[in-house]
């Protein structure tokens, strides 16, 4: 077990629709990252928040948005869904930014859009 | 161009031997780290083992360690003695200390293991 939690496991909605995906860090860790998974694009970088702040972004549409709350807790908020977002969205966390620190991951969310 | 390149798309091994995947990387920045994460068919994302640009000594946790290469920028992962349960995707993976705090991915390995 990771530490990293991930809500909800499964999520199935229709296109055009609205999800959050909500993720809870391990306990002391103030990043948090989002990645996509798909079978074409392979695991892509989402977003990066540290401490409530966004850090990095990589290939997030404009559809999509992310916070980090003060408990550092995190959401991923996907919006006008389309086919093509449907894929394995991962959680993970780290102590700090320091290129040392492993990630650690959550299960994911897979989200199918139907 | 591609940051981590792992170019075998799947490895068979038969369970007690050992196996190396792949992992070349591509970076200017002299501090950075590179990890390798195991994916089971169940979805979860394990980390598994991290070198760093200035260790001087490869990296070992268990059964895995990590034949790491500077000048020819690779990073292969050995998993010795194979068991059933080592059957999944491996990914190689790259942090840079000048990009934040990024995992950055290769395409992965599916490794096999035969009884």
């Amino acid at each position: 077990d990771s530490g990293v939690t991930q809500t909800p496991k499964h999520l199935i909605t229709a296109t055009g629709q609205r999800v959050t995906l909500r993720c809870s860090p391990r306990s002391g860790d103030l990043s948090v990252y989002w990645y996509q998974q798909s079978l074409d694009q392979g695991l892509q970088f989402l977003i990066q928040y540290y401490n409530g702040e966004e850090r990095a972004k990589g290939n997030i549409l404009e559809r999509f948005s992310a916070q980090q709350f003060p408990d550092l807790h995190s959401e991923l908020n996907l919006s006008s869904l389309e086919l093509g977002d449907s894929a394995l969205y991962f959680c993970a966390s780290s102590r700090g930014n320091d290129y040392n620190s492993p990630l650690h991951f959550g299960n994911g969310t897979r989200l199918t859009v139907t | 161009a591609q940051k981590i390149t792992q170019t075998q798309p799947g490895m068979f091994v038969q369970e007690k031997e050992a196996v190396t995947l792949d992992c070349t990387y591509d970076t200017s920045d002299p501090s950075y780290g590179l990890f390798w994460y195991k994916q089971p068919s169940s979805g979860e994302m394990i980390f598994l083992i991290y070198q760093g640009s200035y260790d001087q000594q490869n990296a070992t946790e268990g059964r895995y360690s990590l034949n790491f290469q500077k000048a020819r920028k690779s990073a292969n992962l050995v998993i010795s003695a194979s068991q059933l349960g080592d059957s999944a995707m491996y990914f190689c993976a790259m942090r840079e200390d000048n990009q934040g705090g990024k995992l950055i991915f290769g395409q992965g390995t599916e490794l096999s293991v035969k009884p």
